[in-house]
């Protein structure tokens, strides 16, 4: 299976702040990443497929980058609504993979 | 209005099997995949496995091979999952999710674009 391995795996950061999360893949998925906000108590939501592309309804703040096995989540200036616990997940193989995930919280 | 939705909490022994659906409603049904995925106390999202109903395939993560079946039911816009040998570590929340699909060989899930409210399952004797 392909292994994905994200940091950090905290992140304290302030309202305003510029937020940089990276995933890296185990072996190559070219850009079949996605990436996904889930708050406590709440289902994951969709931010990022493909890499880059946003989901339709999220905040232009959000955005995705990289290709082969490195990948970042960038929020460009953190608003409270975003603190929370991202993941990425790949979708190159049969069998799908999640990172361990990222917890922002507030600093 | 587009949603999934999940049956409810479920208290179940070690050793039994558990069963949790997910009606869909919005959208054709047949034109997604539909997956599990399973988040332990405290824990992350694991992949589980899903469906594809108009190819009527499924496929599993390795570690529940053999413990799992995933199925859907176009006739009723339902997707289920049923794991049995019940262990403690399986308790945890249970989401469905909706996604669209790639059609190579064999045809395989892509992301999920649409999640259910999750069912707790606990394992406890």
């Amino acid at each position: 299976d392909i292994q994905m391995t994200q940091s950090p795996s905290t992140l304290s950061a302030s309202v305003g702040d510029r937020v940089t999360i990276t995933c890296r893949a185990s072996q190559s998925i070219s850009s079949w990443l996605a990436w996904y906000q889930q708050k406590p108590g709440r289902a994951p939501k969709l931010l990022i497929y493909k890499a880059s592309r946003l989901e339709s309804g999220v905040p232009l703040r959000f955005s995705g980058s990289g290709s082969e096995t490195e990948f970042t989540l960038t929020i460009s200036s953190l608003q409270p609504d975003d603190f929370a616990t991202y993941y990425c997940q790949q979708y190159n193989s049969y069998s799908k993979t999640f990172g361990q995930g990222t917890k922002v919280e507030i600093k | 209005q587009v949603q999934l939705v999940q049956s409810g909490t479920e208290l179940k022994k070690p050793g039994s099997s558990v069963k949790v659906s997910c009606k869909a409603s919005g959208g054709i049904f047949t034109d997604y995949a539909f997956t599990w995925v399973r988040q332990a106390p405290g824990q992350g999202l694991e992949w589980m496995g899903g469906t594809i109903p108009i190819f009527g395939t499924a496929n599993y993560a390795q570690k529940f091979q053999g413990r799992v079946v995933i199925t859907a039911d176009e006739s009723t816009n339902t997707a289920s999952m049923e794991l049995s040998s019940l262990r403690s570590d399986d308790t945890a929340v249970y989401y469905c999710a909706r996604g669209p699909y790639s059609s190579g060989y064999p045809p395989s899930a892509d992301y999920f674009d649409l999640w259910g409210q999750g069912t707790l399952v606990t394992v406890s004797s």
